[in-house]
């Protein structure tokens, strides 16, 4: 089967540094990819990651072990508007750049 | 650039009540296209997609189906609409990677 995990709910203070950790289990492996989901509102795309290591973009990173099946998505210098959730997506195998998402992590960021 | 164009933005329908949601792509050529579902509270769920005209790929057993009349258009249906279809419907396009979605479209089966 194929499945994604992440934590349902996070919480982090205004100005800390805060981790998204994402487990995957799929049939083929073609990348993965984070897209941030205010309420109400269509998700946006943020980073890819394909091979391993760390990709970074201004206050965001994000991680890729591919031999663990594990990504995590790290938001440096929070503030208020990042509180939103956090998609973890997987794109399996073939080339119909489908992507399977996990059920999301929302983050809630206090003053 | 690309813009992609979804609509209604909301929808009311009565149960039994048929359905249509349209998606249009601007700016590319040949693009996968993809309707998703998003329950309240859940995450995103792949219904349909396509790789091209006519070519439709269902992913889940269900009430709706899909068309694509032509290369940048999306069409979601249903001839009757039940409770469980209310959702966020949001469709999305891709050349090569990564999916970028439309502002969806909220619908409420009363």
């Amino acid at each position: 089967g194929q499945n994604i995990d992440q934590p349902t709910e996070m919480t982090a203070t205004e100005g800390a540094i805060v981790q998204i950790n994402c487990t995957y289990q799929t049939s083929g492996f073609n990348g993965l990819f984070w897209y941030q989901q205010h309420a109400g509102e269509a998700p946006t795309f943020l980073s890819y990651n394909v091979l391993d290591g760390l990709e970074e973009k201004g206050r965001f990173s994000s991680f890729l072990s591919r031999s663990k099946g594990y990504s995590y998505l790290l938001l440096k210098e929070l503030q208020m508007k990042d509180s939103a959730s956090y998609l973890c997506a997987v794109h399996g195998s073939g080339n119909t750049g489908k992507l399977i998402f996990g059920q999301g992590t929302t983050l809630q960021v206090k003053p | 650039s690309q813009t992609i164009h979804q609509w209604p933005a909301t929808l009311v329908q009565p149960v039994g009540s048929p359905l249509s949601l349209e998606c249009t792509v601007e700016g590319t050529s040949n693009p996968n296209l993809y309707w998703y579902r998003q329950a309240a509270g859940r995450g995103l769920q792949l219904l349909f997609y396509s790789v091209g005209i006519g070519q439709i790929s269902s992913e889940v057993p269900q009430n709706l189906s899909a068309s694509r009349p032509q290369d940048r258009q999306f069409i979601l249906s249903s001839k009757k609409l039940l409770l469980s279809d209310s959702g966020f419907y949001l469709c999305a396009w891709s050349v090569r990677s990564p999916l970028h979605f439309g502002n969806g479209t909220r619908l409420t089966v009363t």
